[in-house]
């Protein structure tokens, strides 16, 4: 069955990065999107960007150019986010999720990652 | 904040038909699909309606959706317990070229 099981919950200090991993299992890596989005109170969901596992070419959301980074590694189908310049508002839980390019079809989820930051 | 809008709350009895709207533009609902999304307390989200209208297997035919310009709603029809839960829709906007979300729908089973 597929599977997306995150890892890399942390708590980080302002201006530190953080990097979360998404291993996929249960279906071809190179077949879907991956797209990460994370969940905050104030904010509720924010999708910052996609990444095609097939070529590893990404697309970000214009909020986190310049700071969000996503990589894969198709040796290990294992997906990763990045995130540099932490603010305390970048507090939320991150879910990577499958899906195509140019919709919002999210199939299936990661649990979810929670990243804090605090001084 | 969010693009799409939805109401904060909405509640029905046991067996009642409750409806979800969402309201977007014309660079969002009105020009691609909507998709629902279910998240259970302390879960990820599951999806519920996707392409407008259609359930991915397993999802029960109480549940429904629709789309009409620029809005949508999901429908649950028999309303029971364990459908309190949030909602959420979604759909790709062409303008910003990201996803986007409504605020969520808080349901409450009475």
């Amino acid at each position: 069955q597929v599977q997306l099981v995150q890892s890399g919950a942390a708590v980080k200090k302002p201006g530190a990065s953080v990097k979360v991993s998404c291993k996929a299992s249960g279906y071809t890596f190179t077949s879907h999107y991956i797209h990460w989005v994370r969940q905050t109170p104030g904010q509720g969901f924010e999708w910052m960007g996609i990444i095609n596992p097939d070529g590893g070419n990404t697309h970000y959301a214009q909020k986190f150019q310049g700071r969000v980074t996503m990589t894969r590694d198709t040796s290990t189908t294992t997906l990763y986010m990045e995130l540099s310049s932490l603010r305390s508002d970048d507090t939320a839980l991150y879910y990577c999720t499958r899906g195509y390019s140019g919709n919002a079809d999210f199939d299936y989820w990661g649990q979810g990652i929670l990243v804090t930051v605090s001084s | 904040q969010s693009v799409l809008t939805q109401p904060p709350s909405a509640s029905g009895t046991p067996g009642q038909r409750v409806t979800i709207s969402c309201s977007g533009s014309s660079s969002n609902i009105g020009s691609t699909f909507v998709y629902w999304y279910q998240q259970l307390p302390g879960t990820a989200p599951k999806l519920l309606i996707s392409r407008n209208n259609q359930r991915p297997s397993g999802v029960p035919d109480r549940f429904s959706g629709s789309k009409s310009g620029t809005s949508a709603s999901l429908a649950i029809s028999g309303l029971r317990s364990e459908d309190e839960a949030d909602y959420y829709c979604a759909a790709w906007d062409d303008s910003l070229s990201v996803a986007v979300f409504g605020g969520g729908t808080q349901l409450t089973v009475l």
